[in-house]
Parts: C-alpha cells; structure tokens; sequence
C-alpha cells in the first residue's frame, strides 16, 4: 500500500563498511531520486534515475553507487563508509510537478 | 542556478494563531513549482502545498495558503488556526522542468506551537 518505501529505517555501522539501501515506488513514476539530509537537516538531491537511466549526479563522491533494475526501484550502496557519511537518506519519485517521499534512512556511522 | 532561502530560522506561534513563514528563490526558468514540505520529528517529509508559476491565482489547502509573488520571486506559507499539531520543520523548495526534476531545497523554518 504505501508508496515509496525505504528499507531499512535504521542502519548503524562500522567505518570502512559497505553497506546498501533499497527504495521502491509503486506509483508508476518514471523518475526516481536519491537526497541526503544532513545533521543541519539540509536537504541536497544526490542521484536522479529516469526509467534506469542516470540523469543527475551531483558531485557526490565514488564511493556512492545508485542503481535501478527497473523504473520501480532505486538503490543506493555505499562503500568504505566514512563517519561523513552519517545522515538522513531520502528516495522520492515523481517529477518537476510534484514528489512522493520515502520515510528516509538514518544512517550512522560508528 | 536556482536557489531557495529562508531567513527565519525559527518561529513561533500561539495555537489557534496565525503565523507567516518567508522564502524567496532564484531562477531563470519560466517553467517551474515552488513547494513547501512539512517535516515533523517522525522525519516524513510530507506535502503541505505547491504552486505553478504559470499560476497567479494563490494556492490554498484548508488552513494553508501561499502568497506567490512572481515578480519578488518570493513565495511565503500562511498557516491559520496554528494547531499543535503544526509543529515541524517547514521547508520551502522549487522544481523546474528543465533542471532534471530535482527539488532545490531551502535551509528550513522550525515551528513551534505554544498551548
């Protein structure tokens, strides 16, 4: 029923750990995204995926790697985790007319 | 490039009250929505109310309205009747067809509500 889910709700890791998040929307949106909330709680867009194609990366750095198997979903994993690293990660679908948001990751990173 | 701002930081309004929060943006786009997001400390971001530029008539949803002015570039939330459970961080964004979708973010207006 829901529309954009996030798994997990909570990661806690280690530094130097890969780790992954998985996003799915089942509104039928071809767009997809990926946005960090930082500890000041500002909101910055990372990735955009259009129907598995990569639109918008915005200087994040390599260790973030989004992926899309299909136009649904959305994942992002994370290598070499570093203490930065440690935030709020939102996916959302939909487009320049409006977005549905996934209930959001906290990352921490230990 | 686009941007969006919010000077107020913080607010605070008596419940039942009424309680104006500013932002302004910057664009070159003529295509394109302004938003404004509600975050309470649940962490959901959830959509309070947005606006197509094309628009000049303002934007309402029950107890929210914006005054959209186009010209100023400036696109402020009214909320009336403050309730408690208004209490959140609000947070003023824009979006045009031309820059991919992506949402440009404002630094956010925390809410109180006092009883």
């Amino acid at each position: 029923d829901t529309a954009v889910s996030q798994t997990p709700k909570y990661l806690v890791t280690q530094m130097g750990n890969d780790k992954s998040i998985k996003c799915e929307q089942n509104l039928g949106h071809d767009t997809m995204y990926w946005y960090k909330q930082d500890s000041k709680k500002f909101l910055k867009i990372m990735f955009s995926y259009n129907n598995k194609e990569l639109i918008i990366n915005e200087t994040v750095p390599n260790r973030f790697s989004p992926k899309s198997p299909d136009k649904a979903h959305l994942n992002l994993h994370i290598n070499s985790l570093e203490l930065g690293d440690s935030a709020v990660y939102f996916c959302a679908s939909g487009g320049y007319y409006g977005y549905t948001f996934g209930s959001g990751t906290r990352l921490t990173v230990v | 490039a686009q941007t969006v701002t919010q000077s107020q930081p913080e607010m605070s309004v008596q419940e039942a009250e009424t309680v104006t929060l500013s932002c302004t943006y910057d664009t070159s786009e003529s295509d394109y929505y302004l938003f404004w997001y509600k975050q309470p400390p649940s962490r959901q971001m959830i959509l309070v109310i947005r606006q197509e530029a094309y628009k000049q008539q303002n934007a309402t949803e029950n107890r929210f309205s914006v005054n959209f002015q186009k010209a100023a570039k400036s696109f402020s939330l009214k909320i009336s009747d403050s309730q408690l459970g208004d209490a959140a961080m609000y947070f003023c964004a824009s979006a045009s067809y031309n820059q991919g979708g992506k949402l440009i973010f404002g630094q956010g207006t925390e809410l109180s509500v006092k009883p």
